[in-house]
């Protein structure tokens, strides 16, 4: 079974404070995905990534870094969080291994920047 | 752009009852997928539909993927109380990313 694992599930931090989610996959993937899940807004896209060192900008990247130095870990960075970034966060990760994609997601992390 | 429009968004059901939910695109995705969601915790894959007019089982939930791949549609028979929670459909585009339907809020009371 695929895991991803997420460093933190409940995190609180102040505005202004440079904060890291992290995420590891233990499968091997290339593919990896963060998203920020809002009431009403659904699941939207931050960033991806589809090799180490390599990132690509989802939809909402605005007020976001990533950081892909190793296959397994894509970490999310908030250079100074701000309170419109109060949120779920999803990772997740890319699976072929039935010849098609499939996504699993991680436990998620929630966020609250006060 | 792509879009996947689902629905309900909300549906509150008496344990027992059957119900569907539908998910439709004006897209053609190469897979679609159907999550389930619980409070505080990531979307757990239920099952990926792959080929036009595919019906896929899991328990007393049936998946049906159109037959032009622009649609698809969960249905549970004989609802319980076990079954609450938030169903997510997202459709795979070529290039490995998801695009996500806004998701049904299940619930389903004793």
């Amino acid at each position: 079974d695929v895991k991803v694992t997420q460093s933190s599930r409940y995190l609180v931090k102040r505005t202004g404070e440079k904060v890291f989610l992290e995420c590891v996959q233990d499968m091997d993937h290339e593919n990896m995905f963060w998203y920020r899940q809002d009431p009403g807004l659904g699941l939207r896209l931050i960033y991806f990534s589809y090799d180490v060192k390599m990132k690509e900008k989802g939809d909402i990247p605005e007020g976001y870094s990533v950081s892909r130095e190793k296959k397994e870990r894509f970490s999310l960075i908030l250079e100074s969080a701000s309170t419109n970034q109060t949120s779920m966060y999803l990772c997740a990760s890319l699976s072929r291994d039935r010849g098609y994609n499939e996504q699993f997601f991680g436990p998620g992390t929630r966020l609250t920047v006060l | 752009t792509q879009l996947l429009e689902q629905s309900p968004q909300f549906l509150s059901i008496q344990e027992g009852e059957n119900l569907t939910v539908y998910c439709n695109s004006s897209s053609v995705f190469s897979s679609l997928q159907w999550y389930r969601q619980e409070p505080g915790e990531g979307p757990v894959l239920l099952v990926t539909v792959v080929t036009g007019g595919e019906v896929k089982k899991l328990k007393r939930l049936t998946f049906q993927f159109g037959d032009a791949r622009k649609d698809s549609s969960l249905h549970i028979t004989a609802a319980q109380p076990g079954d609450t929670g938030l169903y997510l459909c997202a459709g795979n585009n070529q290039g490995g990313k998801l695009i996500f339907g806004q998701g049904t809020e299940l619930s389903v009371k004793p």
